[in-house]
């Protein structure tokens, strides 16, 4: 079956360390996308990507950077820079018309949080 | 930019209906999408509104208003395992694919 994985599910920074979140789709989408979820928020864009070796600034990507070498793979780093990356990281993916109407399917997500 | 309003909370009882809302801000408009997402989870696309009216899935319903920049999900005969969080999002106009999310508001389903 296709879908997105995410990988780890739960993972834990040190101070000072980056730490690289992955994603992976075998839906053959063109478009993918990273959010940040805090408890009881909504979800908000890291970064997003329409095709490979191409990658758009969300609405919060300080202290983040991503890569897109590949169709299937959209890894997340959190940099030290990144003072408070506790939160809930959702990985999207969803064909790519550009009209943006077509709907995102999410992997299971991953909790980072600072030892 | 674009933001979308939904209220915080909503409680309704087993068997009844309820309406979430949507409002929004944009510098431009292509439609509205909802999601649900249980605790701890993925969330799940539901339904998609690019023109205004209402669009039928099951025991879901959307509603989307243009000129009144307000949309709804509605969900009938209410089952416990609705209670979830409910997201509206709307894409934005433009060469990319970027997409914002609404505050979401939490629904508790009640015996």
């Amino acid at each position: 079956d296709g879908g997105i994985t995410q990988s780890p599910k739960y993972l834990f920074r040190k101070e000072g360390q980056n730490v690289t979140l992955s994603c992976e789709q075998n839906l053959n989408h063109d478009a993918m996308y990273w959010y940040r979820q805090d408890p009881g928020q909504g979800l908000r864009l890291i970064y997003y990507s329409q095709i490979v070796n191409d990658f758009q600034k969300g609405d919060i990507a300080e202290g983040y950077s991503v890569s897109r070498e590949k169709k299937e793979s959209f890894p997340l780093t959190v940099t030290s820079a990144q003072k408070n990356p506790t939160a809930f990281y959702l990985c999207a993916s969803s064909i790519s018309t550009g009209f943006g109407n077509q709907p995102q399917h999410f992997g299971d997500g991953t909790r980072l949080s600072i030892l | 930019g674009q933001s979308l309003e939904q209220p915080s909370e909503v409680t309704a009882v087993e068997g009844a209906i309820v309406q979430i809302n949507c409002t929004y801000q944009t510098s431009g408009f292509y439609g509205l999408s909802w999601y649900q997402q249980h605790d701890g989870g993925a969330p799940t696309f539901l339904s998609y509104n690019g023109l205004d009216g209402l669009e039928e899935t099951g025991r879901f319903s959307s509603f989307l208003s243009r000129s009144d920049s307000y949309g709804y999900l509605l969900l009938q005969e209410l089952q416990m395992k609705d209670s979830a969080s409910y997201f509206c999002a709307s894409p934005e106009i433009g060469g990319y694919q970027k997409v914002t999310f609404g505050t979401g508001t939490k629904l508790q389903v009640i015996p």
